[in-house]
């Protein structure tokens, strides 16, 4: 069974400068995907980025982008020019290509942004 | 917006009860996740369903069910609630199944508190 490991239980960063986020994952499929989701206070969830595992390229999306190391199991989420609606938990999950489409969740990080 | 809405926002109800939260998904999606985030247990597929039919079981209680309707809305029922029950759920929605692109939308969530 996949396993989505965050070792990082909370995070802090000052306004503006850069944060990144750690998150492996087990796995012995060869394609798959892995996202980052976005939970604020207000606790709705928000997808971050995606990225697929057949892609050599990290995925980018304005001031976020992914580290992706497949042959590591490592899939870290880089936020720059860090802002204070970046604060929430941010959860990594991983996703098969198999016939069903659940997420498989990490336990999360609390990231919080200072002024 | 995602486009998803769960109703009620909030349910507190007592030990033993059953209860129903109900999800609309997003316009022409087909297929409809449950999760379920819980302090104890983060956060846990439970079911899916596309177009009616019962797509894929998480860990899933036998005290609990779900159903789609015709029109493409569903149903999570939850019965003889423990107070371990207590737990935001969400729905999510999505186009299709294994697509590429296929994102999972979620929405706002219950929160459900048993007493």
């Amino acid at each position: 069974a996949q396993t989505v490991t965050q070792s990082q239980p909370e995070m802090s960063v000052q306004e503006a400068e850069t944060v990144t986020l750690s998150c492996t994952y087990d796995t012995s499929e060869s394609d798959y995907y892995l996202f980052w989701y976005k939970q604020p206070p207000s606790r709705q969830m928000i997808l971050v980025i995606r990225q697929e595992a057949y892609k050599q390229q990290n995925a980018t999306e304005n001031r976020f982008s992914v580290n992706f190391q497949k042959a590591a199991k490592s899939f870290s989420l880089k936020i720059s020019d860090s802002q204070l609606g970046d604060a929430a938990m941010y959860f990594c999950a991983y996703r098969s290509v198999d016939n069903t489409d659940k997420l498989i969740f990490g336990t999360g990080t609390r990231l919080q942004v200072f002024p | 917006d995602s486009g998803v809405t769960q109703t009620p926002k909030h349910l507190i109800t007592a030990t033993g009860q059953r209860v129903t939260l109900r999800c609309s998904p997003r316009s022409g999606d087909l297929s409809v996740y449950w999760y379920q985030q819980s302090l104890d247990q983060g956060l846990q597929f439970l079911i899916q369903y596309y177009n009616g039919e019962e797509r894929a079981k998480g860990n899933i209680l036998e005290r609990f069910s779900a159903q789609q309707f015709p029109d493409l809305h569903s149903e999570l029922n939850l019965s003889s609630l423990e107070l371990g029950d207590s737990a935001l759920y969400f729905c999510a929605s999505s186009v299709s199944v294994t697509a590429s692109n296929n994102e999972q939308f979620f929405g706002p969530g219950t929160r459900l508190t048993v007493l």
